[in-house]
């Protein structure tokens, strides 16, 4: 059973530049979820799509969007990039359960970005 | 705004011995889930364990276990029998039931000592 996949692995970009990190979901998982791991703190989330649609959103600049595909995968993409976009990007995979129980993210081991 | 505190950057426990993380999280809802994940050198987070905020009893799972304090919004770790493997950070996160905004706090520096 294939998990949560992420490329690459590490990228570094300049400044200004746009960047693109990719996602492929746990086997049969249909919602993704993107989160932005700067050092030494918690991820924050990004955004989630769901049936190819942003489903909901975190407090992030329109330079961050995204994509979801009909295979479920996602992509992230950023937009004139800042130093202060250098982190971990994390993808997350779930797969929305029926009643009370909580839908659980599962990981991927992330993108690490650099921005010179 | 829902955050999540967790007031111990760093601890240190002996293989074999017992520890516990602390996290406290402050929200207004209540219905919501909490979770604790580990996140070791290779980046990826696993979740450890949840705990759905309706649920009375706290959750276990093999050597790990929650203390689940509803009214002072209180949500520890306890690893028991700790394993050289334990060693990583540990994120305790906070989701409302019916929203996919995961909150993490800033997490825990498990050491584990031979």
């Amino acid at each position: 059973d294939a998990g949560v996949t992420q490329s690459p692995t590490h990228l570094i970009k300049t400044r200004g530049q746009q960047v693109t990190l990719r996602c492929s979901p746990k086997s049969g998982h249909d919602t993704v979820s993107w989160y932005q791991q700067a050092l030494g703190q918690g991820p924050q989330f990004i955004f989630q799509y769901y049936e190819e649609e942003e489903r909901q959103r975190g407090n992030f600049p329109d330079r961050f969007s995204g994509h979801q595909f009909p295979n479920y995968s996602s992509e992230l993409n950023v937009n004139a990039l800042l130093l202060g976009d250098s982190a971990l990007y994390l993808c997350a995979s779930s797969l929305p359960l029926a009643g009370a129980s909580p839908d659980t993210q599962y990981f991927g081991p992330g993108t690490r970005l650099t921005v010179l | 705004a829902q955050t999540v505190t967790q007031s111990q950057p760093e601890m240190s426990v002996q293989e074999a011995e017992t520890v516990t993380l602390s996290c406290t999280y402050d929200t207004s809802e209540s219905d919501y889930y909490l979770f604790w994940y580990k996140q070791p050198p290779s980046r990826q987070m696993i979740l450890v364990i949840r705990q759905e905020a309706y649920k009375q009893q706290n959750a276990t799972e093999n050597r790990f276990s929650v203390n689940f304090q509803k009214a002072a919004k209180s949500f520890s770790l306890k690893i028991s029998d700790s394993q050289l493997g334990d060693a990583a950070m540990y994120f305790c996160a906070y989701r409302s039931a019916g929203n996919n905004d995961m909150r993490f706090g800033a997490g825990t520096r498990l050491t584990v000592k031979p």
